[in-house]
């Protein structure tokens, strides 16, 4: 298995609603990060996760909460979200935090 | 100092033509340059990377060129086609311990037309 899966590919939330995004990989990765991306902008870093502790939190707004309960699985729980949250999320995972990143195909979300 | 600039914003190719996207950097302790395809909904795929030991790197119809004392690489698509049409971002990297973070350009949607 050669790829990074995320789920779900859409999400549509309100404002008050808890939501949580899956990221999964088996290459034996043991770094896994989260991306947002607005339209027509690069990818912007969240959260770096190395041997499945975080070690990198990029001044992210609480409201969003990542979780990784093991080397192949990680969370980002969502929670009373603001309509300028809507991005693709996306998830990449590497060998170690020095090696090449492969992103997932992300999970497109819209907060209302 | 951490920025890599990368143009143009847009690119419009025909078919079989060579596709051009530049990219220059001013921190010299980057030395990982991969570039990145992204197709509209998708996340970036790693199309070719090069570390600044080289000048040049090929793979199929996609080639790197670095330019060490310009500060300055970029990527050539030879042979364009029409399902090249996507979004470019070139990223940069500081190697060794403790390095994550890809630092990347802004992103180039190039449009190949038939």
């Amino acid at each position: 298995d050669t790829e990074v899966t995320q789920t779900p590919k859409h999400l549509v939330m309100g404002m008050t609603n808890k939501k949580s995004l899956k990221c999964e990989q088996h290459m034996g990765h043991r770094a896994m990060y989260w991306y947002k991306q607005k339209a027509k902008k690069p990818p912007e870093l969240m959260f770096v996760y190395s041997y499945e502790k975080l070690s990198i939190n990029e001044s992210v707004p609480s409201r969003f909460s990542p979780e990784c309960p093991n080397s192949s699985l990680l969370n980002l729980h969502l929670h009373a979200l603001q309509p300028e949250d809507s991005a693709l999320y996306l998830c990449a995972s590497s060998q170690h935090r020095n090696n090449e990143q492969f992103f997932g195909p992300g999970t497109r979300l819209t907060v209302l | 100092q951490q920025q890599v600039k990368q143009s143009p914003q847009s690119l419009i190719v025909q078919k079989g033509g060579i596709s051009i996207i530049n990219c220059a950097y001013e921190n010299t302790a980057f030395d990982y340059f991969p570039w990145y395809q992204q197709f509209p909904g998708k996340g970036p795929a790693l199309l070719i990377a090069i570390r600044p030991d080289v000048s040049e790197k090929k793979e199929g119809r996609f080639t790197i060129s670095f330019n060490k004392s310009a500060k300055q690489f970029s990527l050539h698509i030879m042979d364009s086609q029409p399902g090249d049409s996507a979004t470019y971002f070139c990223a940069a990297r500081i190697s060794g311990a403790g390095s994550y973070q890809l630092t990347f350009g802004k992103g180039t949607k190039l449009s190949v037309i038939p």
